[in-house]
Parts: structure tokens; sequence; C-alpha cells
């Protein structure tokens, strides 16, 4: 079985600007979980996915949003990015998306912004 | 604050010493977890601690989780290159699902 992959691995961008990451989940996997991975803050929770509705979402400002596909592919967007949103933005997936015990990440999107 | 304090943040040492990493919070959790970050890559999940008390074993690496469901430790004997990476304790929270809360992490590397 294929794992998570995420898409682009790299991308610069500018003050401003705004992104859109992808990630695909594992086949049959239905929650998709999206993670910031900083020096400073270390990894945390952005937003989970499940049947394409959010159903967490962690504290970070409404610039980050988020959504599902029918398929359980899922797109992240930051609008109007900020120097501060240069991170590594990591997806997992898990199964059945009930439970989050068992969470397989992708390899990550490193996002800089200058 | 962190609900999940990891120590040490840095640890440097030599194959084949012994290290222990320690995850703590002031919270009782249900479970946690260890996963393993190397550079380019997500984490990987190393284990999930359930039971209080609770020891399980991957090679040369040691899990327990704290009697009161609070901590949890990470040993690794006779440390190899190889297991140079980012390690990461986490907690589950539930709610209509849930989220991963990580601690900081600790970021050993192994000098042949």
């Amino acid at each position: 079985k294929a794992g998570v992959t995420q898409t682009p691995r790299y991308l610069i961008k500018t003050r401003g600007q705004q992104v859109t990451l992808s990630c695909s989940p594992i086949s049959g996997h239905r929650s998709v979980s999206w993670y910031q991975q900083t020096p400073g803050q270390g990894l945390q929770f952005l937003f989970e996915y499940f049947s394409e509705t959010q159903r967490n979402k962690g504290n970070f400002p409404g610039r980050f949003s988020g959504r599902q596909f029918s398929n359980s592919r899922s797109e992240m967007n930051v609008s109007t990015l900020e120097l501060g949103d240069s991170a590594l933005y990591l997806c997992a997936s898990s199964f059945p998306g009930t439970s989050t015990d068992t969470q397989y990440f992708g390899p990550g999107t490193r996002l800089t912004v200058l | 604050t962190q609900l999940l304090e990891q120590s040490p943040q840095f640890l440097s040492i030599q194959e084949g010493e012994n290290l222990t990493v320690y995850c703590n919070s002031s919270s009782v959790f249900s479970s946690l977890q260890w996963y393993r970050q190397e550079p380019g890559e997500g984490p990987v999940l190393l284990v999930t601690v359930v039971t209080g008390g609770e020891v399980k074993k991957l090679k040369r690496l040691t899990f327990q989780f704290g009697d009161a469901r609070k901590d949890s430790s990470l040993h690794i004997t006779a440390a190899q290159p190889g297991d140079t990476g980012l390690y990461l304790c986490a907690c589950v929270i539930y709610n209509q699902g849930g989220k991963l809360i990580f601690g900081q992490g600790t970021e050993l590397s192994v000098k042949p």
C-alpha cells in the first residue's frame, strides 16, 4: 500500500501571497489531519477532516483553512502569508477515522515565506 | 505551557551508550504514544502505552508508562547511529474524533 503523499515537497512564497498544499491519504483511510512543525513551537495540530467535514480545529487564525474531497484527499490553504508561517506542514491519515490511535504521516511540505 | 514536557531537549552521545528520554505532564492520559522522526520525513509511530505501569520493548528500546498515567519514559540500550532522530511523545485528545498533542521533542544524535 502506498503511504501518505504530500505535494509539493518544497515551496517558497513571499509575504502576502497565499498557498495551497495537498495531501493524499493511504487508500481506505477516511480521516486526514494537518500539523504545523516549527523549531520554536514544535508540532501543533491545525485541523482534522473526516468524510469531508472538519471535525476538530486547533488554535490557528482563520487564514489557515482546509477541505476534504469525496475521495478523502485533502488540501490546506494559507492566505496572506506571514514570515512566521514558514514551517514544515505535515498531513496524517488514519483508519477508520473514529480515533487517532494510529496516524500515518506523510513526509511534509516545507514552506518558506520570504 | 506545554501539556507534555519532554526532557532533555537535545542529547548527543557516543555509540554504545545508554540513554533515557522523559515525557511528563500534570494531566492523566488514557494513553501515550512515542514517535521517531528522521530528517525529511514525517513522524513514525513506535509504540502506544495504555496501562499504568506498562512496559513495552521494541528491540533495544524500552517504553514505560507511569503508574499514575501522567508520564512516560523511553530508554535506549547500546545506542547506534541509526537511532539518531527526533523522538516525540504525544497524547490523544478526544472530542468528536481526536487530535494529537505533541511534546517538544528530544533531538538525539548518536556518534559512531
